[in-house]
């Protein structure tokens, strides 16, 4: 099946900075997802991205499936971003979204 | 519009006990997932269902466990007897798709179980 992997494992950053979560996959996909799941064990959704880029506030998202990677880049974190973030993957002929193990994340006051 | 809802959202019960949890997806979509997430194994799929039909059921740990879905918005989890080490979150999601699809999938709050 199809292996995800994400990085960082773990990042720690203060109120107010930028950085960039990636995620990449082993063969092509045809769904991938961008999930933020907060302290309280809610898992959200953030991106639907397969291909392209599209943002949402602070939050973007770039899947370039041609090169089997895709990256979210949180801007200008609050602490409200915490938590960890898990890209999934779905390929052609498959039924079922592949977890990465997630990037968990702690933004610092 | 309504998310995926699952009940209980806690769950505390003595080994050996019956638990079942519940799960209504998202109006309109026909893929339902039964996931499970620990802190040893991250998020496990346990069984899908496409238009109330399990597909795939090889991530159900054991005979204990067992899935249905009787109709389109309801579908249930349950496990007898339960065993300390079923204690975990289970989730259930849903979405729009063919086996599966490539539609967007959405997750419930989930049911956080405790077996003593």
């Amino acid at each position: 099946g199809i292996q995800v992997e994400q990085s960082p494992p773990d990042l720690i950053l203060q109120e107010g900075a930028n950085s960039t979560l990636r995620c990449n996959f082993s063969d092509s996909v045809n769904n991938l997802q961008w999930f933020h799941q907060n302290p309280w064990g809610q898992l959200i959704n953030l991106f639907y991205i397969p291909s392209g880029t599209k943002q949402n506030g602070r939050l973007s998202a770039t899947t370039v499936a041609t090169e089997r990677y895709s990256l979210l880049y949180i801007s200008s974190s609050q602490t409200t971003d915490s938590g960890v973030y898990f890209c999934a993957v779905r390929g052609p002929g498959h039924s079922t979204l592949t977890f990465g193990k997630g990037t968990m994340l702690l933004v610092s006051p | 519009d309504a998310g995926v809802i699952q009940s209980p959202r806690h769950e505390v019960t003595e080994m050996g006990q019956e638990v079942t949890l519940r799960c209504k997806p998202i109006s309109g979509h026909n893929s339902l997932f039964w996931y499970r997430q620990t802190m040893m194994r991250g998020l496990e799929l346990l069984i899908y269902f496409n238009n109330n039909v399990p597909i795939d059921d090889s991530g159900m740990p054991e005979d204990r466990f067992s899935a249905k879905m009787p109709n389109a918005s309801f579908s249930t989890l349950k496990i007898q007897p339960s065993e300390p080490r079923d204690s975990a979150v289970y989730f259930c999601a849903s979405s729009l798709g063919s086996q599966g699809g490539t539609g967007e999938l959405f997750f419930g709050e989930g049911s956080r179980l405790t077996v003593l």
